[in-house]
């Protein structure tokens, strides 16, 4: 089944406690990406990816980072998590080298940090 | 940077009704694309607009890309119980995909 996988689904941490949500597809695709959903604000795109070991910045990459080692995982990093990264994250692939990028989401990971 | 405003942020419908949700880009967009979230689930993606112009029907969704390709739209007619849910537009452009506020329905059966 292709699908998007993301843990943990929920989480509750300390400020400053640093953390991973992992992130796998199993559709090979190139193209990856992390979003934070707020209310009223929509999904903001945090990072992404075009391909293996090639990332770049979204909207609001202040406080996280990724990598992109192999093609199927998209690891989002808090060093030093604070209470406004508290939201709900969801990583997102796709195709990317033939125009057509209908983004597959993961069923997304709360965050609560305190 | 790219913004993409999405209007109205709130829907509530009758059932049976129509009703349109708009969605505005700062730059001119390559491609946009319509997402559906249900409550407490993921987006799930429903079209991808990419002409200038370009028109598309879902059933009783119709979707539209503006001619300048920094505005689209979503109509959906007869609206039923199974529309309810925040519908996103995402305008695509230098290899960033930004996301309107959405447009959350609620029908009134």
């Amino acid at each position: 089944e292709a699908q998007v996988t993301q843990n943990p689904r929920y989480l509750i941490t300390v400020t400053g406690k640093k953390l991973t949500v992992t992130c796998s597809q199993n559709m090979n695709h190139e193209y990856m990406s992390w979003y934070r959903q707020d209310p009223g604000l929509g999904l903001r795109q945090i990072y992404y990816s075009m391909n293996v070991e090639v990332t770049d910045k979204g909207d609001v990459p202040e406080g996280y980072k990724v990598s992109r080692k192999e093609k199927r995982n998209f690891p989002l990093i808090l060093e030093s998590p604070s209470p406004n990264q508290t939201s709900l994250y969801f990583c997102a692939s796709s195709f990317f080298n033939d125009g057509y990028y209908e983004q597959y989401f993961g069923p997304g990971t709360r965050l609560t940090v305190t | 940077g790219q913004q993409v405003m999405q209007i109205p942020q709130y829907q509530h419908v009758q059932e049976g009704e129509d009703f349109t949700t708009y969605c505005n880009s700062s730059t001119t967009l390559s491609n946009i694309q319509w997402y559906k979230q249900r409550p407490g689930g993921h987006p799930v993606f429903l079209i991808q607009l990419v002409k200038s112009g370009e028109v598309k029907k879902q059933k009783r969704l119709t979707f539209q890309f503006g001619e300048a390709k920094k505005n689209s739209s979503l109509h959906i007619t007869a609206t039923q119980t199974t529309d309810v849910g925040t519908y996103f537009c995402a305008g695509h452009a230098d290899y960033k995909l930004s996301f309107g506020a959405g447009t959350t329905v609620t029908v009134r059966a």
